[in-house]
């Protein structure tokens, strides 16, 4: 299986600051990396595919980047509304999540 | 626009099996995989199969001897089925569309299943 590893664990930060969140392979995937908001209660929404493409009807303050095993999910200006819980999946083998990045606002 | 929605038992007895539906509706999901994934509590996503629309199948090395995905005639009622259920399986199970590029672009809400006696 390929593990993948998501930092930090969790994260507080105001509105209008500038986040980002890892997710690291345990080996190359390629551009093969998708990333998901999930908030309470509600199933994971999908933000982010094949590294970079953004999901039809997500905001542009979301954005996605790398390849091979680093990957970065940025927020340029976080929002009240963006508060949730973040998992990064790789669909370059059977498919794994990393561990989701909580992200709660200050 | 297609939507997805799960069905089945909220609680299941350990030892016996889990059995849910995911109801396709509002169209089909042609050139693309049915999957299950499901959430334990306070934890992450885990991916327990899916079948291609032609009806070829993967799963889980961890799930595959206690895994079954089938569908119906009509393709609009995929089915899963866990045997031999644990505590460790009390999870939220999702159905969700995975495209051809990998990744899941729609889920059904999700479904509770607790395993207890």
């Amino acid at each position: 299986d390929i593990r993948m590893t998501q930092s930090p664990s969790s994260l507080t930060a105001s509105v209008g600051d500038k986040v980002n969140i890892t997710c690291r392979a345990s080996e190359t995937i390629s551009y093969y990396l998708n990333w998901y908001q999930q908030k309470p209660g509600q199933a994971p929404k999908l933000l982010i595919f094949a590294a970079s493409s953004l999901q039809s009807g997500v905001p542009s303050r979301f954005s996605g980047s790398g390849s091979g095993t680093d990957f970065t999910l940025s927020i340029s200006s976080l929002q009240l509304e963006d508060f949730g819980t973040y998992h990064c999946h790789q669909s370059y083998g059977k498919p794994t999540f990393g561990g989701g990045t909580k992200v709660e606002i200050k | 626009q297609v939507q997805l929605q799960e069905s089945g038992p909220g609680l299941v007895k350990p030892s016996e099996t889990l059995s849910l539906t995911c109801t396709v509706s509002g169209g089909s999901i042609s050139r693309s995989y049915l999957s299950w994934i499901r959430q334990p509590p306070g934890k992450g996503l885990e991916w327990i199969g899916y079948m291609y629309y032609s009806g070829s199948t993967d799963y889980n090395p961890s799930l595959k001897s206690r895994v079954t995905i089938s569908v119906d005639r009509t393709k609009t009622q995929f089915s899963l089925n866990l045997t031999s259920v644990t505590a460790a399986d009390t999870a939220v199970y999702y159905c969700a569309r995975r495209v051809l590029g990998g990744e899941f672009d729609l889920w059904g809400q999700g479904a509770q299943v607790t395993v207890s006696s």
